[in-house]
């Protein structure tokens, strides 16, 4: 299969905390996507970040890559009850269409 | 606001009863997606249009079928549901042919829930 792998596939943190959620991938890439849904609701874009980038940031997210180890993190600081969501990578896998890792669902405890 | 559209937001039929799920978009993007979405489960690509060109996955069931009648419009037609069909239906589009790539961001409608009895 090539979808992607994301860990853990739950977390559960205190509002103020910080949330870190990895995503690994099997094919060559030329960027890697996070979005965020919430229950009931569509996928939100959240960052994208290409093959030549290493670290990219947005707000309180920040993202990594490693297309070594073909890997990428998500790590959401400071963490509020807003961000309870699942989040999911997406890649550029075989046939060029966008394929969607199982995703993280993060709860955030007030 | 520019945004994807689906109606319903739930949708019931009967098992075997056709039904049809609607996507509008007022951003005029190129290309419309459809996703299937089972509880828990990352967003599986059923087909895409870019313009009036259609594109099929390769394990998309011949039950689903797809019809767009202008840019703005999108259609997914399940012709016989079947209990497997049960899921959340995600439209989603992008600006162009590039995105397919995976070159820019989708942008995705709150989905329609589909319940078969």
């Amino acid at each position: 299969s090539q979808q992607g792998e994301e860990d853990p596939q739950a977390l559960s943190i205190q509002e103020g905390e910080n949330a870190t959620m990895n995503c690994s991938y099997k094919t060559s890439i030329n960027n890697l996507q996070w979005y965020r849904q919430n229950s009931g609701r569509g996928l939100v874009h959240l960052i994208l970040i290409r093959s030549n980038e290493r670290e990219k940031h947005s707000g309180r997210l920040r993202v990594t890559l490693d297309t070594s180890k073909k890997s990428s993190s998500l790590l959401i600081t400071a963490s509020r009850a807003a961000d309870t969501a699942s989040y999911f990578c997406a890649h550029k896998a075989a046939g060029n269409k966008l394929t969607f890792g199982g995703g993280t669902r993060v709860l955030v405890k007030p | 606001d520019a945004m994807v559209i689906q109606n319903p937001r739930y949708q019931v039929t009967q098992f075997g009863k056709p039904v049809t799920l609607s996507c509008s978009q007022t951003l005029n993007h190129n290309v419309m997606y459809w996703y299937q979405q089972k509880s828990s489960q990352a967003p599986k690509l059923l087909f895409h249009y870019y313009d009036k060109d259609f594109n099929n996955e390769a394990d998309t069931p011949d039950n689903f079928q797809s019809r767009r009648p202008n840019t703005s419009f999108c259609f997914l037609d399940i012709r016989s549901p079947g209990l497997g069909d049960a899921a959340m239906y995600l439209c989603a589009t992008s600006r162009d042919h590039a995105t397919l790539w995976g070159d820019q961001p989708q942008h995705f409608g709150d989905g329609t829930r589909l319940s078969i009895l």
